[in-house]
């Protein structure tokens, strides 16, 4: 079936860099996105989304791109703090099928080095 | 806020036990979903409801079952508890979109071990 996945599994960057999230869907009829983040012990928690419609949105220090030619989702945030070392999970849906159901990754570990 | 409540934040049950999970949501949704999340499978959707006294199985329903008899409130059982069913249960809700997905917002997670 299809599904969502992510390219790494962990990453782990220097505080005040730049960090660079990645994402692969396969279903080309999906135009629903979001990033979720999850600290240890909590639930995930919404952090951006993009519709179909768009390439690109931003939220406070983060980006959200979308390619629909190559079905890659990214999320960037840029000068990473400690407080975003979480798991960050990608998530899609397709509302054509008249269905609110998010198929996630698996996540990414984002690890920040003080 | 949204806010979505699950009822215990851990829980340890005997393998053969009954287990019912409890969810609440304030924000009049009238979407809920039951989630599991174990390392390397991510979440995996159990059971979802669009309405009361409605629902839908998702990916993994085996072993469980679901009850929906008002809004707010969408509960998750485990007939018989056994020990592969040790893992954190997530409740999820969101508002029925016109037309247009929103994002579900969750609840803190309920992590269940069974003994």
């Amino acid at each position: 079936g299809e599904s969502v996945g992510l390219h790494l599994p962990t990453l782990s960057v220097q505080e005040g860099d730049n960090s660079i999230i990645n994402c692969a869907y396969s279903n080309s009829a999906s135009d629903y996105f979001i990033w979720y983040k999850q600290e240890s012990g909590k639930g995930p928690q919404f952090i951006i989304d993009i519709r179909s419609n768009m390439d690109k949105r931003q939220g406070q220090r983060v980006t959200v791109l979308l390619n629909k030619t190559v079905k890659h989702l990214s999320l960037q945030i840029a000068a990473t703090q400690p407080g975003d070392s979480a798991v960050y999970f990608c998530a899609e849906n397709y509302s054509g099928a008249g269905s609110y159901q998010l198929t996630f990754g698996k996540g990414t570990k984002l690890s920040v080095i003080p | 806020d949204v806010k979505v409540t699950q009822s215990s934040r851990y829980l340890v049950k005997r393998t053969g036990e009954k287990v019912f999970l409890e969810c609440v949501q304030d924000m009049d949704h009238e979407n809920m979903f039951w989630y599991r999340q174990d390392p390397g499978l991510g979440l995996r959707l159990i059971y979802f409801s669009y309405d009361v006294k409605m629902k839908e199985k998702g990916d993994i329903p085996e072993g469980y079952s679901v009850s929906r008899e008002k809004k707010e409130r969408f509960s998750l059982i485990l007939e018989s508890a056994s020990t592969n069913q040790t893992s954190m249960y997530l409740c999820a809700s969101s508002p029925a979109g016109e037309g247009d997905n929103t994002e579900a917002f969750f609840g803190q997670g309920t992590r269940l071990t069974v003994v």
